[in-house]
């Protein structure tokens, strides 16, 4: 398996309050990405990144922030979590234009 | 917009036949790949075909490709048990900008 972790898999959390979620690879990928998935809507784009502090919005960027201050690791932040962010939040990693790799979700409750 | 749109939404059929799934995509590609995802894990890669290829196999896999259509299809032949799972198409797009984006995927059941 391609080295991809999330952390952290479970998380609950309350209306209002910072959430950042973790993306670390261990491959030396240029683009990372972060999905979320809900029911009826597939797999959502929410930002990516194409290199160390370059980023970009994807479909569904509003009310999530991003940085990567290093090739190894994407961060998603919550600033406010609402309960429309309850989600499974997918990160994924290849090198452009090829296969890309999926670490295995992370399932967030806002309550 | 996501970019690919999958069909059927969902599929039943028995074990030992094949399955077939559509997927519809927006702008211009340079690749088309396929993807699937058990209940609860991560996606895993299937299958890249390039704008420039028409089909390509892979095992029990079969992908073709039209790109005068926007279209590509996915078939599975002699399913299994195993093969229960949702199935997605995902392209790049936007020029030089990589990003990758999915359909809605399609939820593949077989009985055995």
């Amino acid at each position: 398996d391609a080295g991809i972790t999330q952390s952290p898999r479970h998380k609950v959390t309350e209306t209002g309050t910072p959430v950042t979620l973790r993306c670390h690879q261990t491959e030396n990928h240029r683009y990372m990405y972060w999905y979320r998935q809900d029911p009826g809507h597939g797999l959502r784009l929410i930002h990516y990144s194409y290199g160390v502090k370059d980023t970009d919005k994807g479909e569904v960027s509003d009310g999530y922030s991003v940085s990567r201050s290093k090739t190894e690791d994407f961060l998603l932040t919550l600033e406010s979590a609402t309960s429309s962010q309850t989600s499974v939040y997918f990160c994924a990693i290849s090198t452009g234009d090829t296969e890309a790799f999926f670490g295995q979700g992370t399932r967030l409750t806002v309550v | 917009s996501q970019q690919g749109e999958e069909d059927p939404q969902a599929l039943s059929i028995q074990e030992g036949e094949n399955a077939t799934m559509n997927c519809s995509y927006k702008t211009s590609i340079n690749n088309l790949q396929w993807y699937r995802q058990n209940s609860g894990r991560g996606l895993v890669h299937l299958i890249l075909i390039r704008s420039n290829e028409r089909e390509k196999h892979s095992g029990r896999l079969r992908v073709t490709l039209d790109t005068s259509k926007k279209s590509s299809s996915l078939l599975i032949t002699a399913s299994r048990a195993a093969d229960t799972a949702s199935y997605f198409c995902a392209s790049y797009s936007g020029a030089g900008s990589y990003q990758l984006t999915f359909g809605k995927g399609t939820k593949l059941s077989v009985i055995p």
